[in-house]
């Protein structure tokens, strides 16, 4: 049974610190994607990519984020340094586009999440 | 700009009873997708069920079926016979060209026994 992983599952940390947290994307699947979840926003999309390609992070703040994916089978996303207001679930999810191959049919399987607790 | 609304906060639903969750959107794109998720306690995201913008059938997946009306731009999900596991968050979500979903604020689930 084909999943995305993701690690770590929790992470507590101090303001200021650096967080790195990783994804594992079900193989084959082409396109990866980061969101955040919060009480007061909902789910969010902060980036995500298309064949290792960054196609949108316009979700991210760029000064303190980056999400990278060096390999098929890894993405990151970083922050430095965190904040509080950074505390959140963060979800990678893979997408599948079926044997269609259509983009409209793309559906996004999701991992476990990271639960973030920046003090 | 693609929108998701979910108007129900929270439902309840008798153990054994069919319950309809609402979803409308709004989208300026010809062809998309609709998706339906589940968020139990335990926080994953779960796929339940995807319609096409042009799939004349409303799609169905075991007890999950998506009533699709398009000239109202609704995609309600309709669970039957409803189980005590069913309890849980539910998000209904849309798809355009640029791969991105965008979500509902969802809702809440709460089957009783």
């Amino acid at each position: 049974d084909a999943r995305v992983t993701q690690t770590p599952r929790h992470k507590v940390t101090e303001m200021g610190q650096e967080v790195t947290m990783r994804c594992q994307p079900i193989l084959g699947h082409n396109t990866v994607f980061w969101y955040r979840q919060t009480m007061m926003q909902g789910l969010e999309l902060l980036a995500y990519f298309r064949n290792r390609a960054p196609l949108d992070d316009s979700g991210m703040p760029k000064d303190r984020f980056s999400a990278e994916m060096p390999d098929a089978t890894l993405a990151t996303l970083k922050i430095q340094p965190s904040e509080p207001r950074d505390s959140a679930v963060y979800f990678c999810a893979s997408g599948d586009p079926g044997t269609s191959g259509s983009r409209y049919r793309e559906t996004q399987y999701f991992g476990p999440g990271t639960r973030l607790l920046v003090l | 700009a693609q929108k998701i609304t979910q108007t129900q906060p929270g439902m309840f639903v008798q153990e054994k009873e069919a319950v309809t969750l609402d979803c409308t959107y709004d989208t300026s794109d010809q062809s998309y997708g609709l998706f339906w998720y589940k968020q139990p306690s335990s926080g994953e995201m779960i796929f339940l069920i995807y319609q096409g913008s042009y799939d004349e059938q409303n799609a169905t997946e075991g007890r999950y079926s998506l009533n699709f009306q398009k000239a109202r731009k609704s995609a309600n999900l309709v669970i039957s016979a409803s189980q005590l596991g069913d309890s849980a968050m539910y998000f209904c979500a849309t798809s355009d060209s640029s791969y991105k979903l965008i979500f509902g604020s969802g809702t809440r689930l709460l089957v009783r026994p």
